[in-house]
């Protein structure tokens, strides 16, 4: 199948670290993304990892890759309010190629 | 350098009616696709364009097409829309199709 998973809700106290959850579906994808989506608007790219990498760390975010378990993992460091959000994990199909497939997305809440 | 832009940003149509949106990429991106929102079915991949061709193509009746110019602006038709049809319509480019999307703001279909 092509369904990308993530947990619907996160909520967490502001200051906290918050860790979302995706498991992807094909063990030869070759980037795997996280994008945020903000109340009416588009997409914007968080940030990206390769699949012969098994962390990134970029600022506040951390990226961690389990490929035998096909489970990536984004963890937003000290969140803030203006994190509150929805955020999508999606897997670019191997070979590369621009038909990104998507999770659900995770509505993360983030409370005072 | 800007980012992708869409237009309109909102639209309005009933059942029937056919409707054309505009994509303009990043400077210098090739690669545009184009991905529908919906609260039901998620994200999910349309179609792709490089080089004034369809390189990819995903799982939407041929009432949905595309086209690519010289200056990499693509548009998206929309024949006999259907309720169903109403969604956020997303537009993403990256440079050659191998590498990151950006995504644009948007484009909210709203079928009566």
């Amino acid at each position: 199948g092509e369904d990308v998973e993530q947990s619907l809700f996160l909520s967490v106290r502001e200051g906290d670290s918050s860790v979302i959850n995706c498991t992807y579906t094909d063990s030869s994808s070759t980037y795997l993304y996280w994008y945020k989506q903000e109340p009416g608007a588009g997409l914007q790219l968080l940030t990206y990892i390769f699949s012969n990498m098994d962390m990134k760390q970029d600022q506040r975010l951390t990226v961690l890759l389990n490929k035998k378990d096909k489970h990536l993992s984004l963890r937003i460091a000290d969140t803030q309010t203006g994190d509150s959000a929805i955020y999508f994990c999606a897997e670019a199909p191997p070979g590369g190629g621009n038909k990104l497939t998507f999770g659900t997305g995770t509505q993360l809440k983030v409370e005072l | 350098k800007a980012g992708v832009t869409q237009t309109p940003r909102y639209l309005i149509k009933t059942r029937g009616q056919q409707v054309t949106l505009s994509c303009s990429p990043i400077s210098g991106h090739r690669s545009v696709s184009w991905y529908q929102q919906t609260p039901g079915q998620g994200l999910q991949f349309l179609f792709e364009y490089f080089s004034e061709t369809q390189r990819n193509k995903g799982n939407f009746p041929g009432r949905f097409s595309g086209r690519q110019f010289s200056n990499s602006r693509s548009e998206m038709n929309v024949s006999t829309l259907e309720l169903g049809d109403s969604a956020l319509y997303l537009c993403a480019s990256s440079l050659l199709g191998q590498e990151t999307q950006y995504f644009g703001p948007g484009t909210r279909l709203l079928v009566l």
